[in-house]
């Protein structure tokens, strides 16, 4: 079946530093991959998505790549700010149903 | 756009009652709609697809006769939880997937269940 796999946490990290969170996935198809960001108290939001291999998805300076031959959507950011501390989920949508699989989710902590 | 909205954003029940959870697509249709469940500190785990004018699809393990769906209009999807327990607390989170051909879920804010 589909699955997700995703970098453990916690990550703390100062600001302006840099970010990669790794996410590789299973799937039987050609899936759809996302980030999705849940700051504190509230609901999850769509960060990026790519639909296809070598797609590139950017959203608020984070970006991420579908990368087909490593099975993987690693999701990056050059310089953090405080604002970005959040859980991040990589998930992937397969089998034309949208349903979708997530990640454990990465807690990340950006301190000033 | 594309707002969802839950109602309502927590609740405490006694064990046995039933609570009925909201799921509103404000700006859009959603033919389609997902609830989800997550509990502390881990990822979500899907329960069933709802959809409109129909029976609700349920993964593997959920009991669809203690979690009932019904998605009675393009706009609205309900979650009751039927005589809850304390292993029934938990975060539940509905989504709703936008008309057309694509394939962005966009989530409500979650509900918080305490079953006492």
């Amino acid at each position: 079946g589909d699955s997700v796999t995703q970098m453990e946490g916690p990550v703390t990290l100062s600001e302006e530093a840099f970010l990669t969170i790794n996410c590789t996935y299973t799937a039987t198809g050609y899936p759809s991959l996302f980030w999705y960001v849940q700051y504190p108290g509230e609901g999850l939001q769509l960060l990026l998505k790519a639909t296809k291999a070598d797609d590139k998805g950017s959203n608020k300076g984070f970006e991420a790549t579908y990368r087909k031959e490593t099975t993987s959507f690693h999701l990056e950011k050059g310089s953090v700010q405080v604002s970005d501390s959040a859980v991040y989920f990589c998930a992937l949508s397969d089998r034309g149903d949208y349903k979708l699989s997530f990640g454990a989710g990465t807690t990340v902590t950006v301190r000033a | 756009g594309a707002v969802v909205s839950q109602h309502p954003s927590w609740v405490i029940c006694k064990s046995g009652t039933s609570v009925k959870i909201e799921c509103r697509s404000l700006d859009f249709q959603a033919t389609t709609m997902f609830w989800y469940r997550q509990f502390p500190k881990q990822s979500l785990m899907l329960m069933a697809t709802s959809n409109e004018g129909s029976k609700a699809t349920y993964e593997q393990g959920v009991e669809k006769d203690k979690f009932l769906i019904n998605h009675a209009s393009l706009t609205l999807s309900t979650l009751t939880v039927t005589s809850a327990h304390p292993e029934d607390s938990s975060f539940y989170i509905c989504s709703a997937l936008t008309s057309g051909n694509t394939d962005t879920q966009y989530f409500g804010p979650g509900t918080r269940l305490t079953v006492l």
